[in-house]
């Protein structure tokens, strides 16, 4: 079973540019999620998806911050325009809608950003 | 909100056990989980364990959950150099906690040295 896809790996910016990261989900995982891990700190949940509804959005910075799944599979995360504490890893995981609780999160090798 | 603690840093020698703790905030947690991170990947589930719950063995991995002081801990036996890596403490937050939500700890850099 192939797993979680992302891309790019590696992003360098320039602050107040844009930026966009793709993400493809374990084949028939209906739950989709983005993540932002600074540098030290643990993942912190961005944006979940179910299909292609927002289930919880309520930490990403809607300002500069949107993410898009418009066919209930693969998934954009973009920020516009960038700022310097943006810099961080960006994790794409995905879950089996009504999985058992081991079957939790399955992550992607994420997306690591930096803004200059 | 939510809030979950790890110490930061974890030296062991190979062939010992390690013990690395976390405590959360959450009263109402229903799952605790821990993950392994390694240099430039994501992360990996490495054991979860059920709120109601004390311990959980999985091979060379023990979970030790005190739920009255919130309480988690993860002992690997027999640490090996492949064992070297960020360890991810994370809760799954009982209907007032956010429901199907995650909160991770800071995370534990574990360096086995041998």
């Amino acid at each position: 079973e192939a797993g979680v896809a992302q891309s790019p790996r590696y992003k360098i910016i320039e602050k107040r540019q844009s930026v966009a990261f793709w993400c493809n989900p374990i084949s028939g995982h209906a739950t989709l999620y983005w993540y932002q891990q600074i540098l030290g700190q643990g993942p912190k949940l961005l944006i979940q998806f179910q299909n292609n509804g927002v289930v919880d959005d309520s930490q990403l910075p809607k300002d500069r911050f949107s993410a898009e799944r418009l066919k209930g599979v693969d998934s954009t995360l973009k920020i516009q325009p960038a700022k310097l504490e943006d810099s961080a890893v960006y994790l794409c995981a995905s879950r089996k809608l009504a999985g058992a609780p081991g079957e939790t999160q399955y992550f992607g090798p994420g997306t690591r950003l930096l803004v200059l | 909100g939510e809030d979950v603690e790890q110490s930061l840093f974890l030296s062991v020698r190979e062939g010992d056990s390690s013990v690395i703790n976390c405590t959360y905030t959450d009263s109402s947690s229903t799952y605790l989980y821990w993950y392994k991170q390694e240099p430039g990947a994501g992360l990996q589930l490495l054991t979860y364990i059920f709120s109601n719950m004390d311990m959980k063995q999985d091979q060379r991995l023990t979970v030790l959950l005190n739920k009255k002081d919130k309480h988690l801990s993860l002992r690997i036996a027999d640490t090996q150099t492949g064992d070297s890596a960020i360890y991810f403490c994370a809760e799954k937050g009982g209907l007032t906690g956010g429901g199907n939500k995650l909160t991770f700890g800071t995370g534990t850099q574990q360096k086995v040295e041998l």
